[in-house]
């Protein structure tokens, strides 16, 4: 069964460095997503990207964050200078197109955990 | 209004009972409800999910029931088992032209004693 991979699993940084997480969506999907988990609190939505460019962001997600989609296949999440706050598990989902009626299902990977030192 | 409520926090059930978690919702655009179901260390797994447009759905030992009225929804866990053990999580989709994103409740963390 296909599914959205992601890289890496862990991840230990010190704070102001950059970091980029890697996800490769399920291949013939369109949608593309981050979110992120803070220990213990529920998942936070932080962006959508279809057709190339972002197409809806939380207020998390702000001018420390971007994302890409360099190739055919990697959807990545870059953040500039890290945060102490930053430290969560990070989820990329990806959806295919639309069915008939609209229903539509997000498929999650299994997450880059992030520590912020 | 984007918002999503869900209760009980935690849940303990013994093996065999049912478990179930409620959710709430404000905003009337929301119109795809999944539930998902995370194990410790893995991303949320879609486990069912309902539009409004019908007030039950049931996947074996899963149903949702849909209350559009209330703007409540709920999952039932039919005899539950050790294995359903994991942190549950309501969502709801906000109806968009392009957002797909979800708005997730807290969670509730289910333990099913054997």
């Amino acid at each position: 069964e296909p599914e959205v991979t992601q890289t890496p699993s862990h991840q230990v940084t010190q704070m102001g460095q950059e970091v980029i997480l890697r996800c490769v969506p399920i291949s013939n999907h369109l949608y593309f997503y981050w979110y992120r988990q803070i220990l213990g609190q529920k998942v936070e939505f932080l962006v959508s990207f279809y057709n190339n460019e972002i197409s809806e962001k939380s207020e998390i997600f702000d001018d420390q964050f971007s994302v890409e989609r360099p190739d055919g296949s990697n959807f990545t999440l870059k953040i500039r200078s890290t945060k102490l706050e930053d430290s969560a598990m990070y989820f990329c989902a990806s959806s295919g197109r639309k069915l008939a009626g609209g229903l539509e299902t997000q498929y999650f990977g299994p997450g880059t955990r992030l520590l912020v030192l | 209004q984007q918002q999503v409520k869900q209760s009980p926090q935690s849940l303990i059930v013994q093996k065999g009972g049912i478990s179930i978690i409620n959710c709430a919702y404000e905003n009337t655009a929301f119109d795809y409800f999944p539930w998902y179901q995370q194990f410790p260390g893995k991303g949320p797994a879609l486990l069912i999910a309902i539009r409004p447009d019908v007030s039950e759905k049931k996947e074996g030992r899963f149903t949702i029931s849909f209350n559009k009225s209330a703007k409540q929804f709920s999952l039932h866990i039919m005899d539950s088992q050790p294995g359903d053990s994991a942190t549950y999580f309501c969502a709801a989709r906000p109806l968009d032209n392009y957002g797909q994103n979800f708005v997730f409740g807290p969670g509730t963390r289910l333990s099913v004693l054997p």
